[in-house]
């Protein structure tokens, strides 16, 4: 798995777009990005992957530069439910998740 | 409901004694996984099963034990092999497959006095 870089923590203002950035130099090109979020005592919940193109579901979207050493989760409005710490984990084909410290998003009413 | 059941939620034991953490799913997934997170980290990989009757250990497999008997159910036992019990657990499964998602169940969390 690639080693990923993100901030420890960002803060948003409710109802706001939230971009969350994660530095994965040294990604291999069969490695897929993954995003998971982990609300306060619960367990991780998956968000969203991709490989090389952007993508989107009813979650969020995922950017990806096109050299492919970083990325961006977007949550477009985001609520206080949006709260949690976020995860992005370069994989390599295969089940193993290797998690790092992850993102803490704080939304601010 | 499909869905990844752990129990207890919380759990409390004396030192020296082992601990057995229940984990059942019931979304026909072929894989299951065994985390633990400490507070303020990340999630660390003890055990995982491809496939009933096999497992291979994680990053911190030490002073663990598992079992995967049955498609459905992937016991942790914690053992006073483990220097350091005191943690949250989780427990994942998945489809077999490459790149799908893992759901995770709600945790354990297990304090050893």
């Amino acid at each position: 798995d690639a080693k990923t870089t993100q901030p420890n923590s960002m803060e948003s203002n409710e109802e706001e777009p939230v971009h969350l950035p994660c530095n994965h130099s040294t990604i291999s090109g069969t490695d897929y990005i993954h995003w998971y979020r982990q609300l306060p005592s619960q367990g991780p919940e998956y968000v969203i992957h991709g490989l090389t193109s952007n993508v989107n579901n009813r979650m969020a979207s995922l950017a990806i530069a096109e050299d492919r050493k970083s990325s961006t989760l977007i949550l477009h409005r985001a609520t206080l439910r949006d709260a949690a710490v976020y995860y992005c984990i370069g994989k390599a084909a295969g089940n193993k998740l290797t998690f790092g410290g992850g993102t803490r998003v704080l939304v601010k009413p | 409901d499909g869905g990844i059941t752990q129990s207890p939620k919380y759990l409390f034991r004396k030192e020296g004694q082992n601990v057995t953490l229940s984990c059942e799913q019931n979304l026909n997934h072929d894989a299951m996984y065994w985390y633990r997170q400490d507070p303020g980290q990340g999630l660390r990989l003890i055990y995982y099963s491809q496939i009933v009757n096999d497992f291979q250990k994680g990053d911190i497999a030490e002073g663990y034990s598992v079992s995967r008997e049955k498609k459905e159910s992937f016991p942790l036992t914690v053992t006073s092999a483990q220097k350091n019990p005191t943690a949250f657990y989780l427990c994942a499964s998945s489809a077999d497959r490459p790149n799908n998602e893992q759901f995770f169940g709600p945790g354990t969390r297990l304090t050893v006095l």
